[in-house]
């Protein structure tokens, strides 16, 4: 079955600079890969997702990018703001047509940012 | 418009008891999931219903049972509670199996001593 490896657990960084959390996936057929975040105390929530037809997707102040070939894909957030501290969770399924589809999540990164 | 509602929020059971976790949407969604989270390991799978009458095994489903009472509701049961079932349950819904946004609730807290 999928699975979803996550890096790095942990994340400090200054208010302003950039972010980067980084996943890989073990099954090639996967294609739908959502990023979810999850404030203190709060449930996880979806923030940006990607399909396997894109390579890169950007909202704001977030962009996801990803890589097929190599079975990785990317968070990055710049300019962060103290509102950016939280758990961010990275996902993968297989697409919206099949049955046996089911969201496989990494587990987590904590992300501090520095006043 | 209430989305996923999780009942119990919080619960303390002994060792050996049973208990059902409640998940409800309104959301008309076919899909629906039971994760469990724990420090340091994120969201695992407990088990999935695709759609109403099927149900199927995630990552870590001993331990568990579930039932896809209709389109609405899914429901988690512990047949005899163990301390390493401590941890916060989150029920979760989704138009389609995969592919599209997952839609939380709240969480339940559980906690077996």
């Amino acid at each position: 079955g999928e699975n979803v490896e996550q890096h790095p657990s942990t994340l400090s960084v200054q208010e302003g600079d950039s972010a980067v959390i980084k996943c890989t996936y073990s099954d090639s057929a996967s294609n739908y890969f959502p990023w979810y975040k999850q404030e203190l105390g709060k449930r996880p929530q979806l923030i940006i997702d990607i399909r396997s037809n894109v390579g890169e997707k950007k909202d704001q102040r977030i962009a996801v990018t990803l890589n097929k070939t190599a079975k990785h894909f990317s968070l990055h957030i710049t300019e962060t703001q103290p509102e950016d501290s939280a758990v961010y969770f990275c996902a993968a399924s297989l697409d919206v047509y099949s049955s046996a589809s089911k969201i496989i999540f990494g587990s987590g990164t904590r992300l501090s940012i520095r006043p | 418009n209430a989305g996923v509602t999780q009942t119990p929020k919080f619960q303390v059971l002994k060792t050996g008891q049973s208990m059902t976790l409640q998940c409800a949407q309104d959301m008309n969604h076919n899909s629906m999931y039971w994760y469990r989270q724990d420090p340091g390991m994120g969201l695992r799978l407990i088990y999935y219903s695709a759609s109403e009458g099927t149900t199927d095994k995630g990552e870590v489903p001993n331990g568990y049972n579930v039932s896809r009472l209709n389109k609405r509701e899914f429901s988690l049961r512990l047949e005899s509670a163990a301390p390493s079932q401590t941890s916060v349950y989150f029920c979760a819904s989704s138009e389609f199996p995969g592919g599209t946004e997952a839609f939380f609730g709240q969480g339940t807290r559980l906690t077996v001593v």
